[in-house]
């Protein structure tokens, strides 16, 4: 079974530009979460989609960055226009979903490093 | 505002002792407190997890230890081998809503051959 691909590994722009991240799900996964690590602090929660509804976006930065799940499956992280302040590794990670009761396990892709320059 | 604290920032320890990491939480709205382990260049991967209802949990090396009324747990290696060096991240899934993971800042534990 393929594990969570997230592309591209690495991004350097400049201020101002606009990157667009993209992370593809284990197949199946109706869920679907984007974390971001800046340089050694948590991970932070960025938004959570279920299928393609946004089913938490509070932890979304602010208005430059904008989510999309297509039909349910792969989903894209856009940042316009890029700061310095995006900098860091962004995560996304799948997990099936089986109701509240049941803590499925969130499934991580090797992330993208974002640098803004 | 951070809600799970995480130490030490950075570990090391010689091949064969006992690694601990630790974490506090605030919020007693959590269910679920999972550690994952992160390899360079790779992304972060379940290594165990406990519930509020037990206070340990082990499998093989690996045990948590939870303190509901301290609100605290740890994360214990035994026998720590050079292949365990790695980053651990703590976290904890609220109750209400979003099954998002609250994470600890990460502790990066080398283990010396």
């Amino acid at each position: 079974e393929a594990g969570v691909t997230q592309f591209p590994s690495h991004s350097v722009i400049e201020k101002g530009q606009t990157v667009t991240l993209r992370c593809d799900p284990i197949s199946g996964h109706d869920n679907l979460y984007w974390y971001r690590r800046v340089m050694g602090k948590e991970i932070k929660f960025l938004l959570h989609f279920v299928k393609e509804s946004k089913q938490d976006e509070s932890g979304m930065p602010n208005n430059r960055f904008l989510a999309e799940r297509t039909g349910g499956t792969y989903s894209t992280l856009k940042v316009q226009p890029a700061e310095l302040e995006d900098s860091g590794v962004y995560f996304c990670a799948s997990s099936v979903d089986r109701g509240p009761s049941v803590a499925d396990t969130q499934y991580f892709g090797p992330g993208t490093r974002l640098t803004v320059l | 505002q951070q809600q799970v604290k995480q130490s030490p920032q950075s570990l090391i320890v010689q091949k064969g002792g006992i690694s601990i990491i630790n974490c506090a939480y605030e919020n007693t709205a959590f269910d679920y407190f999972p550690w994952y382990q992160q390899f360079p260049g790779k992304g972060p991967a379940l290594l165990i997890a406990i519930r509020p209802d037990v206070s340990e949990k082990k499998e093989g090396r690996f045990t948590i230890s939870f303190n509901k009324s301290a609100k605290q747990f740890s994360l214990h290696i035994m026998d720590s081998q050079p292949g365990d060096s790695a980053t651990y991240f703590c976290a904890a899934r609220g109750t209400s809503g979003t099954y998002k993971y609250i994470f600890g800042t990460g502790t990066r534990l080398k283990v010396l051959a």
